[in-house]
């Protein structure tokens, strides 16, 4: 595709479940990441890949989160036991290599945590 | 510890006038600052970038000025259109590729 997709747009889910996340960066970007953003606030990094590889997990708020990017291309960022505190928008952005900085995002994942 | 801080939640400007958004940052080590804009239900995009060697850049209606002295950059649109209005962020990298993002600045542009 043209941008980077994101599914599902919209996720409601009850406290104690298990969500995943999928992102779908753009065709040649080889650098893929998560941010979250919580209302009022601006995206807050989650997980930053360099090909299949997490070159940067540190924003990864605790062990219930993990993300994977098995073939390089696609990711998908996994909740487990949902919390009320993790309602927000989950952003992936992707960038190709030698691209400092610039980032291009989908239009983000809400997830709303009952 | 917010890095990267915009003290503006909102600002608002005529049609036609200028309008300057601006942004603070902690981290001496950040190289590298950029601007996004993000309308409701969609994903911020890239607006205009400036490296830490410069101390101005422009693109069209849009420029951006760097004051490492003072860790301070501005957002300068002129003249200002309402499709201008959106959610402005600042957001800095220190040459890893992780850019930390300001907590917004919601532009309103009225006729």
């Amino acid at each position: 595709g043209a941008g980077v997709s994101q599914t599902p747009s919209n996720k409601v889910t009850e406290k104690g479940k298990y969500v995943e996340l999928r992102c779908d960066p753009i065709s040649g970007h080889t650098a893929l990441y998560w941010y979250r953003q919580s209302l009022g606030q601006g995206p807050e990094f989650l997980i930053y890949f360099q090909g299949t590889g997490a070159a940067d997990d540190s924003g990864l708020p605790n062990d219930r989160f993990f993300a994977v990017r098995p073939e390089g291309s696609v990711s998908t960022l996994k909740i487990q036991r949902t919390e009320r505190g993790d309602s927000a928008v989950y952003l992936c952005a992707s960038s190709s290599a030698g691209t400092t900085g610039e980032l291009f995002f989908g239009e983000g994942s809400r997830l709303t945590v009952l | 510890d917010q890095q990267v801080k915009q003290n503006s939640p909102s600002l608002s400007v005529q049609e036609g006038r200028i309008s300057i958004l601006n942004c603070d940052y902690t981290n001496s080590m950040f190289d590298y600052f950029l601007w996004y804009k993000k309308y409701p239900a969609e994903g911020p995009t890239f607006l205009i970038s400036i490296s830490s060697i410069k101390d101005k850049n422009e693109d069209g209606r849009f420029t951006v000025f760097l004051n490492k002295s003072a860790k301070h950059l501005s957002l300068h649109i002129v003249p200002s259109q309402p499709g201008d209005s959106a959610v402005y962020f600042c957001a800095a990298s220190a040459d890893t590729d992780k850019l930390i993002f300001g907590t917004g600045t919601r532009l309103q542009v009225f006729p």
